[in-house]
């Protein structure tokens, strides 16, 4: 079945950067965006970017322009997601999830089970 | 950036009620509108897409509706599993959630 696996939790030191995978199975990985959406504690969703993972092209929420990086290994089949010069308002559980072709919007069908990252001194 | 309100913030609800999520975009945004559930603890699901179309799987009892600006989505018949937060989406902005709880 189509599922993404996501790395575990990670803690962080502030000015540190977080590397988070996701790993894709049941599907053709090339085939469909990837999106990475973060949920700080008690808050709402947050929408980080995209990345194609067949031409490797991406676009970042303005937000994180300069601070995120996403690529991918077709290889594995595995999406990442990395963070620099973490603060501790960047504390929050990172999802990746698949973008649903053919639609008019972005709708995200497929979720990894999210990554807790803690950005703590 | 379109901004996405969603009103109410939360309500309280009984098991078989009709409930009623509104999504109001800044600016006319067509029918692209997708509308996730989420409960806590988990990832989101997505419900609706493209405004008014039902992702697979997800029981009838979901419907959304509207285009431009003003959108739905609505639960005709509440059950015990449906108390969770739901979110509407339009590209790279998520609407604030909407948390429904058992009265």
């Amino acid at each position: 079945q189509v599922q993404l696996v996501q790395s575990g939790a990670e803690v962080k030191k502030p000015g540190a950067s977080v590397k988070v995978s996701c790993k894709a199975s049941g599907y053709t990985f090339t085939g469909y965006y990837m999106h990475w959406v973060r949920q700080a504690p008690g808050q709402g969703l947050e929408w980080m970017g995209w990345i194609n993972p067949n031409s490797g092209g991406t676009n970042y929420a303005q937000k994180f322009q300069g601070r995120v990086t996403m690529t991918r290994d077709t290889s594995i089949s595995t999406a990442y997601m990395e963070l620099s010069r973490l603060r501790s308002d960047d504390t929050a559980v990172y999802y990746c999830a698949r973008e649903r072709p053919g639609t008019v919007t972005t709708a995200l069908e497929v979720w990894g089970q999210g990554t807790l990252v803690t950005v703590s001194s | 950036a379109i901004q996405l309100t969603q009103s109410p913030s939360s309500l309280s609800a009984s098991v078989g009620d009709r409930v009623t999520i509104t999504c109001r975009a800044s600016q006319g945004i067509s029918s692209a509108l997708a509308w996730y559930q989420q409960k806590p603890g988990k990832a989101p699901k997505l419900l609706i897409y493209d405004a008014s179309s039902l992702e697979s799987g997800v029981p009838s009892r979901f419907s959304g509706s509207g285009s431009g600006t003003d959108f739905t989505l609505t639960i005709s018949s509440l059950q015990p599993e449906d108390f969770a937060t739901y979110y509407c989406q339009q590209l790279a902005t998520f609407g604030q959630g909407t948390k429904v709880e058992i009265k």
